[in-house]
């Protein structure tokens, strides 16, 4: 079965702080692993995705396949980046996205 | 964001009433999908379509239905609201005709409140 866990439901961390939010995955295939943001009263957005490789707003993250995670980092927090953060898992090539429960960061100034 | 709407975007109704929420895109996409948000649950499937009039259940599809009569409108139905359907509801699409793409395209929600 495909499941997504984040284990923080809240984070809050200090401006300039360097901020990793947790996603571990259960998958037995190959799976595809997002990242969505949204913010306050916004829809949800594609943040970023490991097969793209790219670093948006200063966030990156790396597939782990040993460990089977998929961790959001970003050495340096801004108080916009304020936001529910979800993790996403889909298998190769199918369609359907598992979401985790999300993690709402607060950035403090 | 302007391919994907949702309406209503806010509604009031009462326990026992039924409840219809539109999801419209202008993308030509494939698949979509109806969740709902709630606290500590994140983003749940309710149900998907993967073309007109083919549909399929999600992860928490009890008491609620859904139509898809034409690729750019998805619709869930609540037959007989109740008060543990009081959520925020998106709508998302993905696979834009032709191509296999996981990443899915979010509405902006509807709120919706049972009373």
């Amino acid at each position: 079965a495909q499941r997504v866990t984040q284990p923080e439901k809240l984070l809050s961390v200090f401006k300039g702080a360097p901020v990793e939010l947790k996603c571990n995955y259960s998958y037995s295939g190959s799976p595809e692993l997002f990242w969505y943001v949204q913010y306050s009263r916004q829809r949800l957005q594609l943040l970023l995705r490991h097969i793209s490789r790219e670093s948006i707003k200063g966030f990156t993250a790396d597939l782990n396949k040993g460990e089977t995670s998929f961790h959001l980092k970003k050495p340096f927090a801004q108080e916009e980046d304020s936001a529910m953060y979800y993790c996403a898992l889909s298998g190769l090539g199918a369609q359907k996205l598992v979401f985790g429960q999300g993690t709402r960061l607060t950035i403090n100034p | 964001d302007a391919g994907i709407t949702q309406s209503p975007r806010h509604k009031v109704t009462e326990t026992g009433t039924p409840v219809t929420l539109r999801c419209h895109q202008t993308e030509n996409h494939r698949y979509m999908y109806w969740y709902r948000q709630d606290p500590g649950h994140g983003l749940r499937l309710i149900h998907y379509s993967y073309g007109v009039k083919d549909t399929d259940k999600g992860e928490v599809s009890d008491g609620y239905s859904v139509s898809r009569s034409k690729t750019e409108d998805f619709l869930l139905t609540l037959e007989s609201a109740t008060s543990s359907q009081t959520s925020v509801y998106f709508c998302a699409i993905s696979g834009r005709t032709g191509q296999g793409d996981a990443e899915q395209y979010f509405g902006p929600g509807t709120r919706l409140t049972v009373t």
